[in-house]
């Protein structure tokens, strides 16, 4: 079965640079989540798309902004990159929002020099 | 204190043993509960996933959820080496506009051949 797309997978960038992640979701699924996984953390969520809005807002610094476009595909920008921003970043989908089912990707591993 | 707690291991075991790991919360509001497996450097795998009390049955993986003590638990019978990974928990609640899943600190497991 089709999986959850992300690109990148590794990223490597230095303090101040920007970086854009990208996600495609499982075909038909409707809603994106983004999620940061520091060294040793669990997950925490970030932001979230339904249907190209906005469905929910976590801990998003004002640094980063993201969208989904008509095709469903996500992106996370990340601008002004800290030391701090090295982590997993993960993008999950789901078909509907409000739902239990959300299937990860297998992440991308940003590296902020 | 974390609204999610789950006992960070690690664990190991012996090849078809019982395993039990365990997740307690605190956020009443939390509906959906979910149980991930994660491979070290991978994205974390949905498991199983249920919304009442009681006991959901998937091969060798049993979920039991008591909302009334706030305690989640996953059981893997006959346990085996390839089932060693990372197991997080993973809530939520089910009000519209709520989506992000609150993970647990994950459970690191090893199933010794």
């Amino acid at each position: 079965a089709a999986g959850v797309i992300q690109s990148p997978r590794h990223l490597i960038k230095e303090k101040r640079e920007t970086a854009t992640l990208k996600c495609y979701p499982i075909p038909r699924h409707d809603t994106v989540y983004w999620y940061q996984q520091g060294p040793g953390q669990d997950p925490q969520f970030l932001i979230s798309f339904y249907e190209k809005m906005q469905s929910d807002k976590g801990s998003i610094p004002d640094r980063f902004s993201a969208q989904q476009f008509s095709d469903y595909h996500s992106e996370l920008n990340m601008s002004s990159l800290e030391l701090g921003d090295s982590a997993l970043y993960f993008c999950a989908s789901s078909s509907g929002t409000g739902v239990e089912t959300q299937y990860f990707g297998p992440g991308t591993r940003l590296l902020v020099l | 204190q974390k609204e999610v707690e789950q006992d960070p291991g690690p664990l190991s075991v012996p090849e078809g043993a019982i395993v039990s790991l365990n997740c307690t919360y605190s956020n009443s509001a939390f509906q959906y509960f979910m149980w991930y497996r994660q491979y070290s450097r991978k994205g974390p795998e949905l498991l199983m996933y249920t919304y009442s009390s009681g006991n959901k049955e998937d091969g060798r993986f049993t979920a039991q959820v008591d909302k009334s003590s706030k305690y989640i638990s996953l059981f893997i019978r006959d346990s085996q080496p390839s089932d060693s990974a990372t197991y997080l928990c993973a809530m939520k609640g089910s009000n519209f506009g709520n989506e992000k899943l609150t993970f647990g600190t994950g459970t690191r497991l090893t199933i010794i051949p």
